[in-house]
This record gives structure tokens, C-alpha cells and sequence, in this order.
């Protein structure tokens, strides 16, 4: 089993719609969450951290759930530019990990 | 301000050929990453550095693949021989941690895409 699980979609979403997805993590011991937004044939650029909390930038909304091992990435009023690949990172006891992605196809 | 900086971007060769990456992390970074991605595997963490020693290598696929990093503002990635397999992109990533990994954000560079022929 991978340590870091997403849904590879992808997710076509209407623009203006509002999408959501997320993504598992087996190690216990992950203490930092990340998501990352790959453009196609791009780099991994970081969108947001994720708190215990919970926590929005802009129309973003980030989710951890420790009891059951997931994070959420939530996206209001879908964009166009929205259209990328969103990785999730688990980060703890020295180990890191990156989910494969999330692809999201945002449609006009 | 200059971010990570790979090299070649583009690399094609045959198999049974060396191939060296090059990465040069941000300035006062003390990690350094190095990735494999492709569509099958994802973003697979190969390697990574803390104030230029060797942390975690055990994503390495065999021992054909080694890395080093002789100082803070340089490190390499080599394959040799290279197979058709090896064929990727192949990312460097930089933190700083100040020691510790946890809670910090990597930049990453902008990769290089390696066929093995």
C-alpha cells in the first residue's frame, strides 16, 4: 500500500462549480500536510499548507482529519486557470511522501 | 531571487550511457530532494540531503543510481549504465528545515526530462 493515496480522477468540474477531494496517508506518525498544484509538464508548486485547524486561501479550503488518516482540498467558484494536477504531501518521523495527484479539468 | 536550478532540462542518450544531473538549491536551503516522476509511479522521492549528508536514500532504485553532494550549493544525480526504464523527469527540490524536515514547503526546480533510447 502506498503511504500517500489520492484518486487520480479526473475531476471535471463546470466553472463556477465547487470541487473537492481527498487524499489518504498511512503513516501515524505525519505530522505536516501540504498540497501542491502541478501544472502539465511543470514543477510541483506549493498552494497551501494544511493545519489541524483547517484553513482557507481564498477559494481554497484545506481539511485534516487525523482520526481518519485523510486531507481535503476543497476549490469554490472553479476557475479555468484551476486546471492543474494537486499533489498532497505527507511529511513525519523523517519520512515524506507525495500522493500521485488529484487531476482536475476545469470546463468551460 | 534565483530557485532551484537544474540541469540539462533535456537529456536524450542511449543505454549503457552515464548521465549526470545537476542542481543547484536555493541559498541557505539546508535539504535537498531529489525526485523521479513519471505517469505510471508519480512523483517518487529518490534521495534527500540535510546540510550535505545523506539522509535517506532508500527510495534510490538500485545501484546504478548514486548522488552526491560535495557542498551546499551543488549536488548530482547519476546513472550509470542508464536503461530505457530510467526514462523520466527528474526533479530537485530544496527546504529549509533548520534541522528539522517537518513543516517546511519545498521549491522545487524545473526538472529534467531524461530518455533513455
Amino acid at each position: 500500500r502506498k503511504e500517500v493515496e489520492q484518486d487520480p480522477g479526473p475531476f471535471n468540474v463546470p466553472e463556477g462549480a465547487t470541487v473537492a477531494f481527498n487524499c489518504t496517508y498511512s503513516n501515524s506518525a505525519s505530522q505536516s500536510f501540504f498540497w501542491y498544484r502541478q501544472d502539465c509538464r511543470k514543477e510541483p508548486k506549493l498552494l497551501m499548507s494544511v493545519y489541524s485547524s483547517g484553513n482557507e486561501d481564498g477559494r481554497f479550503t484545506a481539511q485534516l482529519n487525523r482520526a481518519s488518516q485523510y486531507i481535503s482540498l476543497l476549490i469554490r467558484d472553479s476557475k479555468l486557470s484551476d486546471s492543474a494536477t494537486y499533489l498532497c504531501v505527507a511529511l513525519g518521523d523523517g519520512r515524506l511522501a507525495f500522493g500521485k495527484g488529484n487531476q482536475v479539468v476545469v470546463i468551460p | 531571487d534565483a530557485g532551484v536550478i537544474q540541469s540539462p532540462r533535456h537529456e536524450v542518450t542511449e543505454m549503457g550511457q552515464e548521465v549526470t544531473l545537476r542542481c543547484k538549491p536555493i541559498s541557505g536551503h539546508d535539504y535537498l530532494f531529489w525526485y523521479r516522476q513519471t505517469m505510471m509511479r508519480g512523483l517518487e522521492l529518490l534521495i534527500y540531503f540535510n546540510n550535505n549528508v545523506p539522509i535517506d536514500d532508500s527510495g534510490m532504485p538500485e545501484d546504478r543510481f548514486s548522488a552526491k553532494m560535495p557542498n551546499a550549493s551543488f549536488s548530482t544525480l547519476k546513472i550509470q549504465p542508464s536503461e530505457p526504464r530510467d526514462s523520466a523527469v527528474y526533479f530537485c527540490a530544496s527546504s529549509s528545515g533548520g534541522g528539522e524536515l517537518v513543516n517546511q514547503p519545498q521549491h522545487f526546480g524545473d526538472g529534467t526530462r531524461l530518455s533513455i533510447l
